[in-house]
């Protein structure tokens, strides 16, 4: 019940294209859902986050889709750019106790040129 | 100025060895952890500080002991260093333990190299 489950463990895009990253969970005492992005030999850093009383929300190319029946969240690299090839992590945190993160285990994308 | 600051960037040790890690943040937050990333790059928390007060102690052996002297500084000092415990390690910072939409501040990782 603790766990994300995050796929693909890695993709490739051409340039321009759209990279779709999909996270499930099953603890419904989620309430918060970012995700992070972490280049190499850099720490993860905030890209982008939503709460469960919205579907969707969008920065720049970049949207989280969130279905809350299905316990489902995505995230979309829309124009996918060679310096978005980096590693993903969702995440989700609950509302109570320790309001600990529990991360996804990650997918890399890498972007050609 | 960086936020949060972590050193050393890279540590190699021989088994058995006792080492730490230092971690300084100067945002102002109360809450302050340490993650570690094994090499299949999954990401797992260890401990949390708020304000100097332990609030997450994860299944950590107990060769691991984080110690917070105040709130912009948290370290973790580790015994008898084992192989499986070579990783990367995350401080990170956020405002609050408990904010709604808290935004954690990572550094950029200790890599820990047990031989």
């Amino acid at each position: 019940q603790q766990q994300v489950k995050q796929s693909p463990q890695s993709l490739i895009v051409q340039k321009g294209g759209i990279s779709i990253i999909n996270c499930a969970y099953e603890n419904t005492a989620f309430d918060y859902f970012p995700w992070y992005q972490q280049f190499p030999g850099k720490g993860p850093a905030l890209l982008i986050a939503i709460r469960p009383d919205v579907s969707e929300k969008k920065e720049g190319r970049f949207t989280i889709s969130f279905n809350k029946s299905a316990k489902q969240f995505s995230l979309h690299i829309m124009d996918s750019q060679p310096g978005d090839s980096a590693t993903y992590f969702c995440a989700a945190r609950r509302r109570s106790g320790t309001y600990k993160y529990i991360f996804g285990t990650g997918t890399r994308l890498k972007v050609l040129a | 100025d960086t936020a949060v600051s972590q050193t050393p960037k890279y540590l190699v040790t021989q088994m058995g060895n006792d080492k730490s890690i230092k971690c300084e943040q100067n945002l102002g937050h109360d809450t302050m952890y340490w993650y570690k990333q094994d090499s299949k790059k999954f990401l797992k928390i260890m401990f949390s500080y708020n304000n100097k007060e332990l609030i997450i102690n994860e299944t950590v052996p107990n060769r691991f002991s984080p110690k917070s002297p105040d709130k912009a500084h948290l370290n973790l000092h580790i015994n008898s260093l084992e192989l499986g415990d070579s990783a990367v390690y995350f401080c990170a910072s956020s405002p609050a333990s408990r904010a709604v939409n808290e935004k954690l501040f990572f550094g950029s990782g200790t890599q820990l190299s047990v031989l």
